[in-house]
């Protein structure tokens, strides 16, 4: 069965500075994978999907995440982060009929 | 588009009693899943349907669950004699299309559920 892991349950940066949320995923087949982000008390919000096109997949809010087959990683980055980035964020990978998702990184913004 | 809709957004409820959450998919999405969220996971599958016929259950769907799709429209999700574990948020999310891999999933608000 295809997985993925989130390593860090919890990342803090500051204002501006670089965001980096990883994601390792595990499949006997190429992945289908994704990116969701949860605000309090609301559903998931696709940022992002990778489908075996390129392998550097551009989202929304300035968020993009690149595929390393070698690596097995599908991590989210951005380079500037804004207050309102501060969520939950999901990687997830598609199996068959449902969705797999990762245990989630809560991002915190510092002003 | 209006997205996915779930009603109640809360609901509380006491031990043994039965609790119905209602889903309105996009208006067009032929695909509706159910998941189970729990405080600091993330969703756990637990059943879809593609038009009205229900194709696929997880075995986290134990058989106090039930869930239906009439006229393949919106979806209702019963949970029977509920318990302390059932305490979770209960997402929906829709899909267009014949089940490809690379479909995107839209997701509802959720309802939140507290078994006292």
């Amino acid at each position: 069965a295809q997985s993925v892991t989130q390593l860090g349950s919890h990342v803090s940066v500051s204002e501006g500075a670089l965001v980096l949320l990883r994601c390792n995923y595990s499949s006997s087949v190429p992945p289908y994978l994704f990116w969701y982000v949860q605000y309090p008390n609301q559903g998931l919000q696709l940022l992002l999907k990778y489908t075996s096109a390129a392998t550097l997949v551009k989202g929304i809010n300035g968020f993009e995440a690149e595929f390393k087959k070698s690596e097995t990683s599908f991590h989210l980055t951005k380079p500037s982060a804004h207050m309102s980035d501060a969520a939950e964020y999901f990687c997830a990978v598609r199996e068959r009929n449902d969705m797999r998702f990762g245990a989630g990184t809560r991002l915190t913004v510092k002003p | 588009d209006t997205g996915v809709s779930q009603n109640p957004r809360h609901k509380i409820t006491k031990r043994g009693q039965n609790v119905t959450f209602r889903c309105d998919p996009i208006s067009e999405h032929n695909r509706l899943y159910w998941y189970r969220q729990t405080l600091g996971q993330g969703p756990e599958f637990l059943t879809y349907f593609q038009n009205e016929a229900q194709l696929e259950k997880s075995r986290l769907l134990s058989d106090r669950f039930s869930a239906e799709r009439p006229k393949g429209s919106f979806s209702t999700l019963e949970i029977q004699r509920t318990e302390q574990g059932d305490s979770a948020m209960y997402l929906c999310a829709s899909s267009l299309g014949q089940g490809a891999v690379g479909e995107t999933q839209y997701f509802g608000p959720g309802t939140r559920l507290l078994v006292l």
